[in-house]
């Protein structure tokens, strides 16, 4: 199959730390990426991680990918307010087709 | 570089009606994309170009949908005659084949079919 999943809605208090998790079914993926899409706009990169790596670091983010059981997550940490948004999990398979399989979305509410 | 541009960024129009979407990759990508995200469907690939030549139109609905790119930097995704369950967010991606081949997103075009 082509599924990617995740979980539609997490809450969290301003300062905690988030955790969004994703699972996908192609164990040939080679690219997974966290895409943040805030309202009226368009999806944006967050970050990528590749499918060699375990996890990935970028000032607030940590990515974490556990090939076996095929499971990605993303960690912010410190979470603001402007971090709500909902979060989309998207796999790249090998091959030369640029195609990418993205998850359902989370949506990830920020309380103050 | 401006980024992915669409035009409109709104469209509401009666069913029945022709509809074009406009898309402008960001320089230098030889892929492009078309999206439409509903919903109840979520995010939902519909056709995808490599060097202006579709290669993949299976997530086109039916025949009302098209899309052309006549050269790089442009393209079109036209419905025709427009139904309101049509009404959605429409996105253009682009990217390149180097690096970790991320999709850039333009701002989408909501449309509306009465």
């Amino acid at each position: 199959g082509e599924d990617v999943e995740q979980s539609l809605f997490l809450s969290v208090r301003e300062g905690d730390s988030s955790v969004i998790n994703c699972t996908y079914t192609d164990s040939s993926s080679t690219y997974l990426y966290w895409y943040k899409q805030e309202p009226g706009a368009g999806l944006q990169l967050l970050t990528y991680i590749f499918s060699n790596m375990d996890m990935k670091q970028d000032q607030r983010l940590t990515v974490l990918l556990n090939k076996k059981d095929k499971h990605l997550s993303l960690r912010i940490a410190d979470t603001q307010t402007g971090d709500s948004a909902i979060y989309f999990c998207a796999e790249k398979r090998q091959g030369g087709y640029q195609k990418v399989t993205f998850g359902t979305g989370t949506k990830l509410q920020v309380i103050p | 570089d401006a980024g992915v541009i669409q035009s409109p960024r709104h469209e509401v129009t009666e069913m029945g009606q022709e509809v074009t979407l406009r898309c402008k990759p960001i320089s230098g990508h030889n892929s492009l994309f078309w999206y439409r995200q509903t919903m109840m469907r979520g995010l939902e690939l519909l056709i995808y170009f490599n060097n202006n030549v579709p290669i993949d139109d299976s997530g086109m609905p039916e025949d009302r949908f098209s899309a052309k790119m006549p050269n790089a930097s442009f393209s079109t995704l036209k419905i025709q005659p427009s139904e309101p369950r049509d009404s959605a967010v429409y996105f253009c991606a682009s990217s390149t084949p180097t690096g970790g081949r991320e999709q850039f997103f333009g701002p989408g075009t909501r449309l509306t079919v009465l």
